[in-house]
């Protein structure tokens, strides 16, 4: 089954305090890995696509890289306005169009 | 601002009744596709329709139908409402979603249904 985890669930962090976080994923033959920002009742802001092993995108101080199994969402010296739900997403095996979407990490950042 | 619309924002209704929800895709891009989510079932996808034609379909009540219009816009309509079905609606666009690779989708700002 396609299954994509993202870990940790929820994570705190002080102001300036740099972490990571982890989004693995069982599709074999991966045909992109989405990264979406989703602020309490919004709709998902569009972070990052990721289409090869090796691959690294950058937008201020967040930074996406891909492996054969996971992808690391990497927060470098955090503000609290990038307190927000950050959302992994894989197309399934069986289609390109059906999106299967990590259950987020909730990210908090302290000032 | 993503570009993708949705109306209504907020929608109140009572078990039984139908709702429509509206979408309109960025400029440009050719599909759409419609995704559910609630506190405990995280981001569904509903269905994709891509220049007027369903594409592709997930777990999508029987109760639930959409369509993509010429102009490309596109609705979901929601019947027999039950309590559980109320949650965050979002569409999403993106230029083709067709094909080997995934396109980056595009979301809206999503209707919050409430079904009393």
């Amino acid at each position: 089954e396609d299954q994509v985890t993202q870990s940790p669930e929820a994570l705190r962090l002080q102001e300036g305090e740099s972490s990571s976080l982890n989004c693995s994923y069982t599709v074999s033959g991966l045909r992109g890995l989405f990264w979406y920002r989703q602020d309490p009742g919004k709709g998902p802001e569009f972070l990052f696509t990721l289409y090869s092993a090796g691959e690294e995108k950058e937008k201020e101080r967040l930074k996406a890289t891909l492996t054969k199994k996971e992808s690391f969402l990497h927060i470098t010296a955090p503000k609290p306005e990038d307190s927000a739900t950050y959302l992994c997403a894989v197309p399934s095996r069986s289609s390109a169009s059906k999106i299967i979407f990590g259950s987020g990490t909730r990210l908090s950042i302290r000032p | 601002d993503s570009g993708v619309t949705q109306t209504p924002k907020h929608l109140i209704t009572a078990t039984g009744q139908r709702v429509t929800l509206r979408c309109s895709p960025r400029s440009g891009d050719l599909s759409v596709y419609w995704y559910q989510q609630s506190l405990d079932q995280g981001l569904q996808f509903l269905i994709q329709y891509y220049n007027g034609e369903e594409r592709a379909k997930g777990n999508i009540l029987e109760r639930f139908s959409a369509q993509q219009f010429p102009d490309l816009h596109s609705e979901l309509n929601l019947s027999s409402l039950e309590l559980g079905d109320s949650a965050l609606y979002f569409c999403a666009s993106s230029v083709v979603g067709s094909g080997g690779m995934a396109d980056t989708q595009y979301f809206g700002p999503g209707t919050r249904l409430t079904v009393l």
